[in-house]
């Protein structure tokens, strides 16, 4: 079975609401933000991604907000689905690094 | 195109033994890595490649080797396996220049 996440915080959501996951990120310097969507069993799905010099940024039912004064990064799901249910981690990466340093993730549950 | 393959999906070890474990992707990136994921943890570098013939070490690099002969292939090699290697494996890549990195489904370990 899935080993991975046993100790993740879980957000519990009603089909059809809105979702906000939140990231605290640690390196002011980081530049650049990615989300991804894990699902059991499966490698992490890209969803959105931000740069710096940007607030907020749309995707398809995503959307991501940068805080850079708190360090703080969310992902909002509208309409949530049951399919939306995972785990969802940010990653961060600072100019001139190749080194990612990536959330533990939240557990999304979507309750029907 | 595929993206990132990962082979095995599953593999069984007894503590001591031997074993390689298979990444391609065939996007013609020049970054390639390797990642374990953890309970309660993130995502965790152990190698790295910018290209054919070249190799660097993550953060957590004793115990497993790699080599990139190819820009398609970048294997993973655990010599001697031990009980603290069960984990699941990711590999990952992504293009010079461009920050979206992409997964492959995964290889789970066990070591017993």
């Amino acid at each position: 079975g899935e080993s991975v996440g046993l100790h993740l915080p879980t957000l519990s959501v009603q089909e059809g609401d809105n979702s906000i996951i939140n990231c605290a990120y640690s390196n002011s310097a980081s530049d650049y933000f990615i989300w991804y969507k894990q699902e059991s069993g499966k490698g992490p799905q890209f969803i959105i991604d931000i740069r710096s010099n940007m607030d907020k940024r749309q995707g398809q039912r995503v959307t991501v907000l940068l805080n850079k004064t708190v360090k703080h990064l969310s992902l909002q799901i509208a309409a949530t689905q049951p399919g939306d249910s995972a785990v969802y981690f940010c990653a961060e990466l600072a100019p001139g690094t190749y080194k990612y340093i990536f959330g533990t993730g939240t557990r999304l549950k979507v309750l029907a | 195109n595929a993206g990132v393959t990962q082979t095995p999906k599953f593999q069984v070890l007894k503590t001591g033994q031997s074993m390689t474990l298979q990444c391609a992707q065939d996007m013609n990136h020049e970054y390639m890595s390797w990642y374990r994921q953890d309970p309660g943890m993130g995502l965790r570098l152990i190698h790295y490649s910018v290209g054919a013939g070249i190799t660097d070490q993550g953060e957590v690099p004793n115990g497993y080797n790699v080599s990139r002969s190819t820009t398609e292939d970048f294997p993973l090699r655990l010599l001697s396996a031990a009980p603290s290697q069960t984990s699941v494996y990711f590999c990952a890549s992504r293009e010079a220049g461009v920050e979206t990195q992409y997964f492959g489904p995964g290889t789970r370990l066990l070591v017993l």
